[in-house]
């Protein structure tokens, strides 16, 4: 099976753009997460999907959002964006939702904000 | 607030030599663990994983352990290997919760 793509590897933005990140999951996945990492911080979690409808969401601006299309791909969308948005966006995906299940990373997305 | 916690950035072993990896969490819910190895550039590879109704799990040179009361998890690997130089991080989730909670990494060097 194919492991989970994202799109674009690598972005460069400027302050107050908006950018639009896509990730399609491992065939037959239905649930897929977005995760922030920056360095010393680990990876924050930012919402996650399952079958079309954001079940959770994490600690961060309403300039962060995302969706799922009935294919199970999803798209998180960052608006306005600030300096210290800089970070490798990275997406995960599981059969079901991710209690006791295994998440599935792709290689990411290095966003550069200048 | 860090809900899972790598309190060692780094860690260098010699090679063939045990590495351990620690890792703690504050969350009494969690009842399910990952650990991830990441290389630069790549993202999170899984490894292995644990359900709090086991205490031990091993697959091949990785062992994690465990201890519910402590709240505290460990990955052994044995032998360690060069190739095994990366980035660890675990992760918890609870039945609670749609996600999994990682901690900050911690930095392997395994040396020739």
């Amino acid at each position: 099976k194919a492991g989970v793509t994202q799109t674009p590897r690598y972005l460069i933005k400027t302050r107050g753009q908006q950018v639009t990140l896509s990730c399609s999951p491992i065939s037959g996945h239905r649930s897929v997460s977005w995760y922030q990492q920056t360095p010393g911080q680990g990876l924050q979690f930012l919402f996650e999907y399952f079958s079309e409808t954001q079940r959770n969401k994490g600690n961060f601006p309403g300039r962060f959002s995302g969706r799922q299309f009935s294919n199970s791909r999803s798209e998180m969308n960052v608006s306005t964006l600030e300096l210290g948005d800089s970070a490798l966006y990275l997406c995960a995906s599981s059969p079901r939702p991710p209690h006791q299940e295994t998440q599935y990373f792709g290689p990411g997305t290095r966003l550069l904000v200048l | 607030d860090q809900q899972v916690k790598q309190n060692s950035p780094s860690l260098s072993v010699q090679e063939g030599r045990i590495s351990i990896l620690n890792c703690d969490y504050t969350n009494s819910m969690f009842d399910y663990f990952l650990w991830y190895k990441k290389y630069p550039a790549e993202g999170p590879t899984f490894l292995i994983s644990i359900s709090s109704i086991k205490d031990k799990n091993e697959d091949g040179r990785f062992t994690v352990f465990l201890n519910k009361s402590a709240k505290h998890l460990s990955l052994h690997i044995v032998p360690s290997q060069p190739g095994d130089s990366a980035v660890y991080f675990c992760a918890a989730s609870a039945n609670t919760g749609n996600q999994f909670y990682f901690g900050t990494g911690t930095s392997l060097t395994v040396i020739p």
